[in-house]
């Protein structure tokens, strides 16, 4: 596979379970996000990691919390979340961290609802 | 504050020309970026911007000024498949963190 794969793409959860978003990319890339989509609203940047190290945490509720177990995978771990916690979970990578020509490539996103 | 302006929705002819703009006050900038975004689909890079002009790639062009803070997407030709949303994004800095726009619907009728 090429590119940033998401799994799952739908997850639909009660507010009290807990559960995982995966995220994998086979570009060689150093550095990875999460972002989250909402309706109408721009992308909200949620966390960032560069070589493994997280070097962003965007003032997210501890709901949720991430994991770089190495340069090719990126989770997101959700437990007791809320129904406003709906949304398009978008996770993306790039070469570096820095520098101005930062392309991001994302994946397709995995859409969560909470019940 | 960061901010970028789009608007919402936008309506246009298949084989019609249209621009969408997008207005930015952020406290730097190091490049401005266009993604287009198929329902459903990842978004996909289109364009990068970080000096003054017309950057042209085929039926898509990206424009910038600094000064005024403002870029446009401009897509010529437009085909059914271009129907997706545009989302705007700038670099304030130097960390790759991008600040998105709330994005533009684009609707391409017959």
């Amino acid at each position: 596979e090429t590119g940033v794969t998401q799994t799952p793409r739908h997850l639909v959860m009660g507010m009290t379970n807990k559960k995982s978003l995966k995220c994998e990319q086979h570009l060689g890339h150093n550095a990875m996000y999460w972002y989250k989509q909402s309706a109408k609203k721009p992308l909200e940047l949620m966390f960032v990691y560069s070589l493994e190290e997280r070097v962003e945490n965007n003032s997210v509720p501890s709901r949720f919390s991430p994991e770089c177990p190495n340069s090719s995978h990126l989770f997101l771990h959700l437990h007791t979340l809320q129904p406003e916690d709906s949304a398009l979970y978008l996770c993306a990578s790039s070469q570096d961290l820095g520098g101005g020509a930062n392309v991001l490539t994302f994946g397709a996103g995995s859409r969560l609802t909470v019940l | 504050g960061q901010n970028i302006d789009q608007p919402t929705e936008m309506t246009a002819t298949e084989g019609a020309i249209v621009q969408i703009n997008c207005t930015y006050q952020t406290s730097g900038f190091n490049g401005l970026f266009w993604y287009q975004q198929h329902a459903g689909e990842a978004p996909t890079f289109l364009s990068y911007n970080v000096l003054d002009g017309l950057e042209e790639k085929g039926r898509f062009s990206s424009f910038l000024s600094r000064s005024k803070g403002y870029s446009y997407l401009l897509l010529k030709e437009l085909q059914m498949k271009d129907s997706a949303s545009y989302l705007c994004a700038v670099n304030p800095g130097n960390t790759g963190k991008l600040i998105f726009g709330q994005g533009t619907t684009l609707q391409v009728k017959p």
